[in-house]
């Protein structure tokens, strides 16, 4: 099974700021990483797939970046809606499993 | 609109039963592989199952194999999840899950469709 780690845990940025936020796995996933935003008592919302792939309708201040196994997910300027929890997940190979969570909060 | 709607979570008892069912609508049903993936509260996101669009091919997390089965009746565009033999970690909300795109099992891109969830208690 491939392990994601993502850091950091808790992110404490202000609005206009930019987040970095990371995702590594315990072996190579080539490009099939993917990101999702979660909002407290809601569904998970695809952002990023294949790495680098907006998905629809996701603005163009989220970018993905990475291969093998260290990833990036890059919100170039906060909004006031992007305070959530983000995963990744990789899709390589069977069981898919998901990085613990990144939680961006206001600082 | 594409939507998936869960339903049949609730309270039931350690080494009990429970059915989940996801009705889809908006989308060619049997072209897309569905999953199941559970938040246990306050946790993060658990895949558990998928089954591809023809409904011939499964794949189980090791956590539920055994104990839970997966099926689909595209007839009805509906997707269901059949947990037996329930532990207290079982307890989570359910969610089903679209694959974004068409590509057949074991390929798989990303959820890009998610149900509202439907919360299951196991508890005594």
């Amino acid at each position: 099974e491939i392990v994601l780690t993502q850091s950091p845990a808790i992110l404490s940025l202000s609005p206009g700021e930019r987040a970095t936020l990371s995702c590594r796995a315990s072996q190579s996933v080539s490009s099939y990483l993917v990101w999702y935003q979660q909002k407290p008592g809601q569904a998970p919302r695809l952002l990023i797939y294949d790495a680098s792939n907006r998905a629809t309708g996701i603005p163009a201040r989220f970018s993905g970046s990475g291969s093998g196994t260290d990833f990036t997910l890059t919100i170039s300027s906060l909004e006031p809606e992007d305070f959530a929890v983000y995963y990744c997940q990789q899709c390589s190979s069977w069981p898919i499993t998901f990085g613990q969570g990144t939680r961006v909060e206001i600082k | 609109e594409v939507q998936l709607l869960e339903s049949g979570g609730g309270l039931v008892q350690p080494g009990g039963s429970l059915r989940l069912s996801c009705v889809a609508s908006g989308f060619t049903f049997s072209g897309y592989a569905l999953s199941w993936v559970r938040q246990a509260p306050g946790k993060g996101l658990e895949w558990v199952s998928v089954i591809s669009g023809s409904g011939g091919t499964t794949y189980y997390a090791d956590s539920v194999k055994g104990r839970f089965t997966i099926s689909r009746d595209n007839s009805k565009n509906t997707l269901y999840l059949e947990m037996n033999r329930l532990r207290v970690e079982d307890t989570a909300v359910y969610y089903c899950a679209k694959d974004l795109t068409q590509w057949e099992l074991p390929h798989t891109t990303a959820f890009d469709i998610w149900g509202q969830g439907t919360m299951v208690t196991v508890s005594s």
